[in-house]
C-alpha cells in the first residue's frame, strides 16, 4: 500500500524567513513524487514534481529515497506563499495519485 | 488553456435524495478522478476512470457511483445522500503522458 504523511496541519512563518515543509512515504516501488499547491479561492495545481527538478517560485525539492522524504523548501517565504500545500505520490497504477493531508502554509508580514 | 468545469459551486441536498455531480475536461485527457477534500484528511480518492465506460474504485468508493459515457465528462452519483457526505468534491483530469493532474474548481456539497 502506499501512503504519504504531512506531520504538520499548519505552519506559520515571517516574511523573508526560511520554510519547509515536510512529506514523508510509503511506498515499495519506485515513486514519482509531487508537490500540489491550492491558495485562496483558487483551484489546486501542480507546483512541482520531482523528475523535472525544477525550482519553481523559488520553490525546490528532493526526493530523499533513503529517508523516503520529499520535503518542500523555500529559503526565503513571501506572502504571496500562504496556501494550503499537498504532497502526493504516484505509484504505478493509471496516473493514480495519493495525498497527504495537506499543510496550510502562513506567511505573516 | 486547460479547463476542468464542475456543473455547480454550491449544492444543498437532503438526505436521501440521488445527487449527481457533472465533471467535463476539453484537454482530450484520458484519465478522470473525482476525490473528496475534508480538513486535515486531505485529498481522497473516491472513483477514477482510464478510458470511456471504463472506471475503478478508489480508497473510499462506498456510497458513490460514477459514469464516463464520454470521454470529456465524468459524473459522480451518489445514490442516497447522507450527512457524512458533506463536503467539497473535486474533479481533476490527466493525459497518459505526464499524468499531470488538473483539477477543477470543486463542488461544496451540503447535506441535511
Amino acid at each position: 500500500a502506499q501512503r504519504v504523511t504531512q506531520p504538520e496541519k499548519l505552519l506559520s512563518v515571517f516574511k523573508g524567513a526560511p520554510v519547509e515543509l515536510k512529506c514523508n512515504y510509503s511506498y515499495s516501488g519506485s515513486p514519482e513524487l509531487f508537490w500540489y499547491v491550492q491558495y485562496s479561492r483558487q483551484r489546486l495545481q501542480l507546483l512541482l514534481r520531482h523528475i523535472s527538478r525544477e525550482s519553481i517560485k523559488g520553490f525546490t525539492a528532493d526526493l530523499n529515497k533513503g529517508e523516503t522524504s520529499f520535503h518542500l523548501k523555500k529559503p526565503f517565504a513571501q506572502e504571496e506563499d500562504s496556501a494550503m500545500y499537498y504532497c502526493a505520490l504516484r505509484g504505478t497504477s493509471y496516473g493514480k495519485l495519493t495525498f497527504g493531508q495537506g499543510t496550510i502554509l502562513t506567511v505573516h508580514p | 488553456d486547460v479547463k476542468v468545469t464542475q456543473s455547480s459551486r454550491y449544492l444543498v441536498k437532503r438526505t436521501g435524495e440521488k445527487v449527481f455531480l457533472e465533471c467535463v475536461q476539453d484537454m482530450d485527457h484520458e484519465n478522470m478522478f473525482w476525490y473528496r477534500q475534508d480538513p486535515g484528511l486531505g485529498l481522497r480518492l473516491i472513483y477514477f476512470s482510464y478510458d470511456v465506460k471504463m472506471k475503478e474504485k478508489g480508497d473510499i468508493p462506498e456510497g458513490y457511483s460514477v459514469s464516463r459515457e464520454k470521454k470529456e465528462r465524468f459524473s459522480l452519483i451518489l445514490e442516497s445522500a447522507s450527512t457524512n457526505q458533506t463536503s467539497m468534491y473535486l474533479c481533476a483530469s490527466s493525459p497518459v503522458d505526464t499524468y499531470e493532474q488538473y483539477f477543477g474548481p470543486g463542488t461544496r456539497l451540503t447535506v441535511t
